[in-house]
């Protein structure tokens, strides 16, 4: 049973940078790619990015010049990076793992969650 | 990026009796390998989201089959066929074609 487990601090000043990890419990790491998605309250579900074991990544345009991700396939973890965070950027942060089957790409396995609030 | 418009908003809904949600999407979804890039997920209170549906039509693993996916191009339909007091929460289409997008979330919940 694959689980995701995640972490980071909750709590910003406008500006600042904001970091999130994931570690990755039971399954293969290597098999797929890692995504991390957000929910707020004025704009949904985002998808910010997403990395494989290799470390390529594919970021979301709307976040591309303020976002890292990276990989630790030695603890099987990835991380968020988010810089120069705004009230904008307060949001239920996921990770998550995207499944391919055949041509399907979907999301099977969410984190827990964390919320992070941006504000002065 | 590639919209995605659900409706309605909100989806109250007397348990037994059935429920639809609509996902237009602003660009087909429909891939030259015949396949539509469109998954329906529900986001239950107090938990992490987690898919129903794949490809439009195919139910995830686990999914009851009371749950049904329909759809091609830009217009898809989720369907329950009834309503179960646990199914309540946002259901969410997204696109898998382009930059993954998602719909604004309709909330359905039991009259």
């Amino acid at each position: 049973q694959v689980q995701l487990q995640q972490w980071g601090a909750g709590l910003l000043k406008p500006s600042e940078t904001l970091s999130l990890t994931c570690a990755v419990y039971g399954g293969s790491f290597s098999t797929y790619y890692w995504s991390w998605i957000r929910l707020s309250p004025g704009k949904g579900l985002e998808w910010i990015g997403e990395i494989n074991h290799s470390g390529t990544t594919k970021y979301n345009p709307s976040l591309k010049s303020r976002v890292t991700i990276s990989v630790d396939t030695s603890k099987n973890q990835f991380s968020l990076k988010l810089m120069s965070v705004t009230a904008a950027d307060t949001a239920v942060y996921y990770c998550a793992r995207e499944m391919a089957i055949g041509l399907a790409y979907f999301f099977d396995q969410w984190g827990q969650g964390t919320l992070v609030t941006v504000s002065s | 990026d590639i919209v995605m418009t659900q409706s309605p908003l909100s989806l109250p809904v007397t348990p037994g009796e059935p429920a639809s949600i609509s996902c237009r999407s602003s660009q087909s979804l429909l891939h030259s390998n015949g396949y539509n890039y469109l998954n329906w997920y529900l986001h239950k209170p107090g938990q992490s989201p987690h898919v129903l549906i794949y490809l439009a039509s195919n139910r995830a693993s686990g999914v009851p089959d009371r749950f049904s996916g329909s759809g091609s191009g830009t217009n898809f339909t989720l369907k329950i066929s009834r309503v179960e007091a646990e199914d309540v929460g946002v259901y969410y289409c997204m696109q898998t074609l382009q930059t993954y997008t998602f719909g604004q979330g309709t909330k359905l919940d039991i009259k």
